[in-house]
């Protein structure tokens, strides 16, 4: 059971390239985020999959695409990236659908280290 | 605007020594506070999670208290361990689309 995994755990891209940053989790869960975390700020949501079949935009979801490809996997896409996207980011998985709701704990992957040059 | 302050940034402390985190928040209408552990370079992993109603919740060494009142928080670390070295997040649930924010953590280092 590893709970959630993210590939890769560092990546470095030039200005303009495209990448996808990749989640699962092994919890049976239905509801996915995908988080970023910036130095003296706290993590800002970018998007989340309330469920299988959903996705909805968080916070911060400019320059940002989701896929919700199976009740296991969520994927996020930078079409072109650019250097404000430095950043690490961290997929979390709860069982509960929705949001955040009651005790709706989230469990947080190991996160990417993302660096746009 | 719906905000969690924490304080403070950061703090060292002898190992085996206790310490206390503060958690502000501004958040409304409230559904419940988590505190969060982060080690350097991982995700964070749930210590507490507490509704209103509750004014303490216990984790081992690791004790969460809330006054919905006042809208404080604290964290209470007991018999400190070198382990315990990580950054400590506060996290509300709730605002008008019951969405989780995140405080920016207070840093705590346990030096032997």
């Amino acid at each position: 059971n590893a709970g959630v995994t993210q590939t890769p755990k560092f990546q470095v891209l030039k200005t303009g390239q495209s990448m996808t940053l990749q989640c699962a989790q092994d919890m049976n869960h239905n509801s996915m985020y995908w988080y970023r975390q910036d130095p003296g700020m706290g993590l800002r949501l970018i998007y989340y999959s309330a469920s299988e079949g959903t996705t909805d935009k968080g916070e911060v979801p400019n320059g940002y695409n989701v896929s919700r490809l199976n009740k296991r996997e969520f994927s996020l896409r930078l079409e072109s990236a650019a250097p404000s996207q430095t950043s690490v980011y961290f997929c979390a998985s709860s069982a509960a659908p929705g949001l955040a709701g009651t005790y709706n704990e989230q469990f947080f992957g190991p996160g990417t280290r993302l660096t746009v040059l | 605007k719906n905000q969690v302050e924490q304080s403070p940034q950061s703090l060292i402390i002898l190992e085996g020594k206790n310490c206390t985190l503060q958690c502000n928040y501004t958040v409304s209408p409230f559904s419940n506070l988590r505190w969060y552990k982060q080690d350097t370079g991982r995700g964070p992993v749930s210590l507490t999670i507490m509704t209103f109603s509750e004014n303490t919740k216990s984790n081992g060494r690791y004790t969460a208290t809330l006054d919905a009142d006042t809208k404080q928080s604290s964290l209470h670390i007991t018999a400190s361990q070198l382990s315990d070295s990580a950054s400590y997040i506060c996290v509300v649930s709730g605002g008008s689309q019951g969405n989780l924010i995140f405080g920016k953590g207070t840093k705590l280092s346990v030096k032997p």
